[in-house]
């Protein structure tokens, strides 16, 4: 069974950097390729960032790119996700997703981590 | 940027058949992708590459595509599947994701 396990949010100041992990089972993690997925809370999904199998092809949304970064550890089956300058409106549930393929849809999700930017 | 627009708000009596659609503000040949998210849950994928249902989700599901616009259909609607759907797909270089604003499912 494919788990996805996200840590590492929490409530930080504008400006502020947070590092969030997605810790990977239950299937062959460096066969594919992953999401970050945001959700601000009462709000739809945005798609924030991909990173494919072997961290060759990363791709990020307009909103974020230049101040996150995505990055994986195939040897510890572990995603993760670099946020510096950090604005009230990054403020949503982030979630880990796996894609179903190369560079497909996502097919499993975490139950997503709560980041809120307030000072 | 690329855009996909969806209806906020359908809603349908248990038995009926509900069709969400989602369209693409330009010519995409990517595929669409549902996701079918209910009440403080994370998200569940219902339909892949425009048409495809994966294994665990009920035959009511199905979706279809044509030019700019993906529909998502829900055959006999039950009070379960209230939830809210999202529609996803990629610009036409392959590398961007978008999702739709999302499309509330209500059963009457």
């Amino acid at each position: 069974e494919v788990q996805l396990v996200e840590s590492g949010g929490g409530l930080v100041q504008p400006g502020k950097s947070l590092r969030l992990s997605c810790a990977a089972s239950g299937f062959t993690f460096d066969s594919y390729s992953m999401h970050w997925v945001r959700q601000p809370p009462g709000k739809g999904l945005e798609w924030v960032s991909s990173i494919n199998s072997n961290s060759d092809i990363i791709a990020y949304a307009d909103s974020v790119k230049g101040r996150f970064t995505i990055s994986r550890d195939n040897a510890k089956n572990s995603l993760y996700l670099q946020m510096n300058s950090l604005k009230p409106e990054d403020t949503a549930f982030y979630y880990c997703a796996k894609a179903m393929g190369l560079w497909h849809g996502m097919d499993s999700w975490g139950q997503g981590t709560l980041v809120a930017i307030s000072s | 940027s690329y855009e996909l627009a969806q209806a906020p708000s359908v809603s349908v009596s248990p038995g009926q058949t509900a069709r969400i659609t989602c369209f693409a503000d330009a010519l995409s040949r990517q595929y669409t992708y549902w996701y079918q998210q209910k009440a403080g849950q994370a998200p569940v994928m219902v339909i892949y590459k425009d048409t495809e249902r994966p294994s665990g989700i009920p035959e009511r599901f199905s979706g279809s595509s044509s030019g700019t616009t993906a529909t998502l259909t829900i055959s006999g609607v039950q009070a379960e599947d209230e939830a809210d759907y999202y529609c996803q797909s990629a610009d036409s270089s392959g590398t961007l994701w978008v999702f739709g604003g999302g499309t509330k499912l209500t059963v009457l």
